[in-house]
């Protein structure tokens, strides 16, 4: 069974920089998993907001940027501000039209 | 505007079935393939399902095979999900998305999900 980890939680000033990672238990994340990343607020739907790697979805402030370091994907929030607090999932493809979600990362912003 | 709304949820006893749909507009529906994704109570979003523009190509997570059933009608713009033999696990809000997936020369890999529709909760409890 494929375990996508994350951070359970995490914590940025107003106006600092954080990156979240999303790895694998077993083995290193790569481009060729086609990482894309989700916020979501209590209540709320998910938004998109990378996808293959390091592409903003439509909308998205260039703020958020998404890579790869070392043997996993990364998103990170650059002037991290108020409304930035959220539930962060990363997804990875596994191929067979497979998707799996990480355990997601409460950030919080204080 | 993209939009996409489910519908269908509610309490359902173990053991029983709900059928979900989801009304997609404001894109041409029958060009992408769709998805389900469910999140239970308090917890991480789940991948449940995937299926092709022209229903014929599906992908389930393994704990659904087998009890669950996507499928699609393109003329009326709308994605569904049959659920059997329901078991408490599968409490959640289930969510509609459109997957994009990425293609060259006919070949596809990988995909995203995007214009998630709002959700809808199915609780299954005696």
């Amino acid at each position: 069974q494929t375990v996508v980890t994350q951070e359970p939680s995490f914590s940025v000033s107003p106006g600092g920089t954080v990156t979240l990672t999303c790895g694998l238990r077993s083995g290193s994340v790569s481009t060729s998993y086609y990482v894309s990343w989700y916020q979501q607020t209590p209540g709320q739907a998910p938004r998109t907001l990378i996808y293959n790697t390091n592409t903003r979805s439509s909308g998205v402030p260039d703020r958020f940027s998404g890579s790869i370091l070392g043997n996993k994907a990364a998103l990170t929030i650059t002037g991290a501000q108020a409304d930035d607090e959220s539930d962060y999932y990363c997804v990875l493809y596994m191929g067979r039209g497979i998707s799996v979600f990480g355990g997601g990362t409460k950030l919080t912003v204080l | 505007e993209v939009q996409r709304v489910e519908s269908g949820g509610g309490l359902v006893q173990p053991g029983g079935s709900l059928r979900l749909s989801c009304a997609a507009s404001g894109f041409t529906f029958s060009n992408f393939w769709m998805s389900w994704v469910r999140q239970a109570p308090g917890k991480g979003l789940e991948w449940v399902a995937n299926i092709h523009q022209d229903g014929n190509e599906k992908y389930y997570v393994d704990s659904v095979k087998g009890r669950f059933t996507i499928s699609r009608d393109n003329a009326e713009n709308s994605l569904y999900i049959q659920m059997n033999s329901l078991r408490a696990e599968d409490t959640a809000v289930y969510y509609c998305a459109r997957w994009d997936r990425y293609c060259s020369s006919g070949i596809c890999n990988g995909g995203h999900f995007d214009h998630w529709g709002q959700g809808t909760l199915v609780t299954v409890s005696s």
